[in-house]
This record gives structure tokens, C-alpha cells and sequence, in this order.
């Protein structure tokens, strides 16, 4: 099945930087989508890329599908002390007929106020 | 608008004893998926349901486990006999067909002593 790599396990950034996380995967997915999770809740959908090449914002927050369709970045700027949590990302190959997300083990942040 | 609604959240039990989980889909989408999460495998996507009707299962773990959806706003996954490696955050999330962005309910968190 799809394998997906997600990168760096964990971060510890300072209050006001700027983050940078990635998944890779060994096959082409159609979809990529990010979400996180704070403690004790489910994951809650933050982005959703349909199209190579595409970027797309959620305020602070910037994803891209990378124009391969095998890896997707998403990245934070400023932190604040609330974007502390697991990212995951999950991706799709709706094109089989199914769709199933496969998720990234994720990136725990932590922010240092 | 309501969300995906999990019960109970919480859920302690003894090895050997059934465990009934719960989950309303939201309103109006006809897909509903449950997760299992663990910190060793990260989320693991048990069973999938279109229509009510179960669409995948492979990766429901053995004969223990078993899920049903008896209509479009409710399923379950029951565990029976429970096993103390059954103890996880297991989630429900629901998506209209066609679509990839699944939501997620807060999860379950089981402890099986």
C-alpha cells in the first residue's frame, strides 16, 4: 500500500518563527489534505490541495501539492502559541475509485512563548 | 452546525468484556470511516462505509472487531472479547461520497485493562 513519510518528526521553534513541515509518498495521490490535532480532540481539516502545483492559504497557514503529485509542504508563519499540536497530512488516490486518505505519522509542534 | 458526535469519550473496561462505540455521522454526508490511533502506528483506517452499506474492511484487525451502520445517522464498532492491545483513541469521520476532506468526531479513548 501508499506509504507516506512525514517530516521532521517534532519541532521546537520559538514564538514568531516561521515553520516548515513535509510528507512525501511513494506513489501519485490526487489529493493532499492537512490537519491537526490538539491533545484530547480529533483532527481538524486545515487545508485541502486538489491540483498540482496548487498553493493554497488558511491565514497564517500556506500548503502546496508539489507538481510531482507524490509530496506536499505546509507551512506556518509567525507562530503563536496555539498553532502547538500534531500536523498530520493525508492524501488520496480517488482516481482508483476509492477514497481512502492515507495519513502521515505527523509533526508535533511545540512553541516556545 | 453539529459535528461528527462520538460516545462515549471516554471508556475503561476489563480484558474479556465487549465494548460498544458509537458514532453520528454529520448530517447529509454518506461516508463514514473508523480510525484506530496509536502512538506506535499512528492512525490506521479500520472499516469504511458508503450508503450504510460497508465498503472496505480489510483493515479491521480480527474476527474480535466488528462494525455496522444501520442507517445514515448511526454506526458502531464493537469489540468483542476485549484485549489490552486494543487500547487506543479510536475516531469517526464522515465525508459526503466523492469527496477526499473527512471530519472528524473527538474520538473514543478506550483503556482495556
Amino acid at each position: 500500500g501508499q506509504q507516506l513519510n512525514q517530516s521532521p518528526q517534532s519541532m521546537f521553534i520559538q514564538e514568531g518563527e516561521d515553520v516548515s513541515m513535509n510528507c512525501t509518498s511513494s506513489s501519485i495521490f490526487n489529493t493532499w489534505l492537512w490537519y491537526k490535532q490538539d491533545p484530547g480532540e480529533g483532527p481538524v481539516l486545515l487545508i485541502a490541495l486538489y491540483k498540482a502545483g496548487e498553493l493554497t492559504s488558511n491565514g497564517r497557514l500556506t500548503a502546496q501539492f508539489g507538481i510531482t503529485r507524490k509530496d506536499s509542504f505546509l507551512n506556518i508563519s509567525a507562530s503563536i502559541p496555539s498553532d502547538v499540536g500534531i500536523y498530520f497530512c493525508a492524501g488520496s488516490e480517488s482516481g482508483a475509485g476509492s477514497y481512502q486518505l492515507t495519513f502521515g505519522k505527523g509533526t508535533k509542534l511545540s512553541v516556545i512563548p | 452546525d453539529a459535528g461528527v458526535i462520538q460516545s462515549p469519550r471516554h471508556e475503561v473496561t476489563e480484558m474479556g468484556q465487549e465494548v460498544t462505540l458509537r458514532c453520528k455521522p454529520i448530517s447529509g454526508h454518506n461516508s463514514l470511516f473508523w480510525y484506530r490511533q496509536t502512538m506506535m502506528r499512528g492512525l490506521e483506517l479500520l472499516i469504511y462505509f458508503n450508503n450504510n452499506v460497508p465498503i472496505d474492511d480489510s483493515g479491521m484487525p480480527e474476527d474480535r472487531f466488528s462494525a455496522k451502520m444501520p442507517n445514515a445517522s448511526f454506526s458502531t464498532l464493537k469489540i468483542q472479547p476485549s484485549e489490552p492491545r486494543d487500547s487506543a483513541v479510536y475516531f469517526c469521520a464522515s465525508s459526503l461520497w466523492g469527496m477526499e476532506t473527512q471530519y472528524f468526531g473527538p474520538g473514543t479513548r478506550l483503556l482495556v485493562l
